[in-house]
């Protein structure tokens, strides 16, 4: 079964630091990646996805099959990028479910 | 609006008592998902349905736990017996459900409390 592992359950960095959340899989497919994010008192949401390869508040996060990783970065933390962030995983190609991971709760600090 | 709505926002039951958990998917959406979101647990997988295939109930945590997805939208989660260790934000989400367009959608959730 596929599963997805979120090292980090609390990163605290500094306003304007870089900022890594790291998330492994194991899936031996090739899966489609997602990040999803939880803003305090809203909606949990996506961030981004792998197969758009977009930038978005920032965020980047690059597949790398080899390592079977997915890890979300930005370069320059802001407050507002306070949140906690998942990281996802759903089976290519066909409609099953996502599997997300546990978590990491990002804080940053002015 | 058009996003998913769940209902209640919130539930306080007493132990042993059952409870119904609606979801109202976004309309067109063919898949639906529960999770439980608890503290130090993060998102934990329940039940999905994807169109009329029969549901992956691989995530349900006992046979206290059962979901229904009626004529292909709203989805009920039902509890019996509650337990206070079933406290928890139960989230529902919904999809198109197909490859490249899979983008789930959450509800703001409800926030069950066992007594």
């Amino acid at each position: 079964a596929q599963r997805v592992t979120q090292p980090e359950k609390l990163l605290s960095v500094f306003k304007g630091a870089p900022v890594e959340l790291k998330c492994n899989y194991s899936y031996s497919g090739s899966p489609e990646l997602f990040w999803y994010v939880q803003y305090s008192r809203q909606r949990l949401q996506l961030l981004l996805r792998h197969i758009s390869r977009e930038s978005i508040k920032g965020f980047t996060a690059d597949l790398n099959k080899g390592e079977t990783s997915f890890h979300l970065k930005k370069p320059f933390a802001q407050e507002e990028d306070s949140a906690m962030y998942y990281c996802a995983l759903k089976k290519g190609g066909g409609a099953d479910g996502l599997t997300f991971g546990k978590g990491t709760h990002l804080i940053i600090q002015p | 609006g058009a996003g998913v709505s769940q209902s209640p926002s919130n539930k306080v039951t007493e132990k042993g008592k059952d409870v119904e958990l609606r979801c109202d998917p976004i309309s067109g959406h063919t898949a639906l998902y529960w999770y439980r979101q608890s503290l130090g647990q993060g998102l934990e997988f329940l039940i999905y349905f994807q169109g009329n295939s029969a549901p992956d109930k691989s995530g349900l945590p006992s046979d206290r736990f059962s979901a229904e997805r009626t004529g292909g939208s709203v989805s009920t989660l039902t509890i019996q017996r509650t337990q206070q260790e079933d406290s928890a934000v139960y989230l529902c989400a919904s999809s198109k459900g197909r490859a490249g367009n899979t983008e789930a959608f959450f509800g703001q959730g409800t926030r069950l409390t066992v007594v």
